[in-house]
């Protein structure tokens, strides 16, 4: 089984705060994904790479950046917390062919306060 | 660019009632692929179905069925006789190759609640 494995479950971080959050995949997929989940706005990308130290914007990557040195590991950052990041931030992989489909991590809930 | 659109918000029937989620995608790339998930109330997304942007062969699983159509630009999504734990929120997904890599975009997702 797909295995895709976020580092915390539940954060509470204060405005100004740099953040890290960890996923890490087992499955050797070329494709990693960062995206934020909020009602009624569905699955929004915030990043993605393609490679070790190789990433792409998505379309809302103000006030994030990420990190790819090893290729079963993704981190998002949020280099200065603002009240408007507080969501459900959700990472994914898959492979670039064959079976492209996207596994998900369980999510992680972000309060910044 | 790439987007996914799907229309309905919420969708409520009752059970056994057969109900048809519907997805729009655009894209410049003639190589893509499609995708459904299905969100429960635990919160973990599920990957349901995948086609190729070469594929138009609808698909059967079950209670579950794909048509796929290239003309309308549409991958819409029927579940026939509905059950009470088909209860989710439904997305739709278009990957496309964009600069290096195959960028995965969402639509804003369909809420399909099923009552007795």
């Amino acid at each position: 089984d797909v295995k895709v494995t976020q580092s915390s479950r539940y954060l509470v971080k204060r405005t100004g705060e740099k953040v890290f959050l960890e996923c890490v995949q087992d499955m050797d997929h070329e494709n990693m994904f960062w995206y934020r989940q909020d009602p009624g706005l569905g699955l929004r990308l915030i990043y993605f790479s393609y490679d070790v130290k190789m990433k792409e914007k998505g379309d809302i990557p103000e006030g994030y950046s990420v990190s790819r040195e090893k290729k079963e590991r993704f981190s998002l950052i949020l280099e200065s917390a603002s009240t408007n990041q507080t969501s459900m931030y959700l990472c994914a992989s898959s492979f670039w062919v064959g079976e492209p489909e996207a596994f998900f991590g369980q999510g992680t809930r972000l309060t910044v306060v | 660019a790439q987007k996914v659109t799907q229309a309905q918000t919420e969708i409520s029937v009752v059970e056994k009632e057969d109900v048809t989620l519907d997805c729009v995608y655009e894209t410049r790339d003639t190589t893509y692929y499609l995708f459904w998930y299905k969100q429960p109330p635990s919160g973990e997304l599920v990957f349901l179905i995948r086609r190729n942007s070469f594929d138009e062969q609808n698909e059967i699983s079950g209670r579950y069925s794909w048509n796929f159509q290239k003309s309308t630009s549409s991958f819409n999504f029927t579940i026939t006789a509905s059950q009470v734990v088909d209860s989710a929120v439904y997305f739709c997904a278009l990957s496309a190759m964009t600069g290096g890599g195959n960028k995965l975009t969402f639509g804003t997702g369909t809420q399909l609640k099923v009552e007795l």
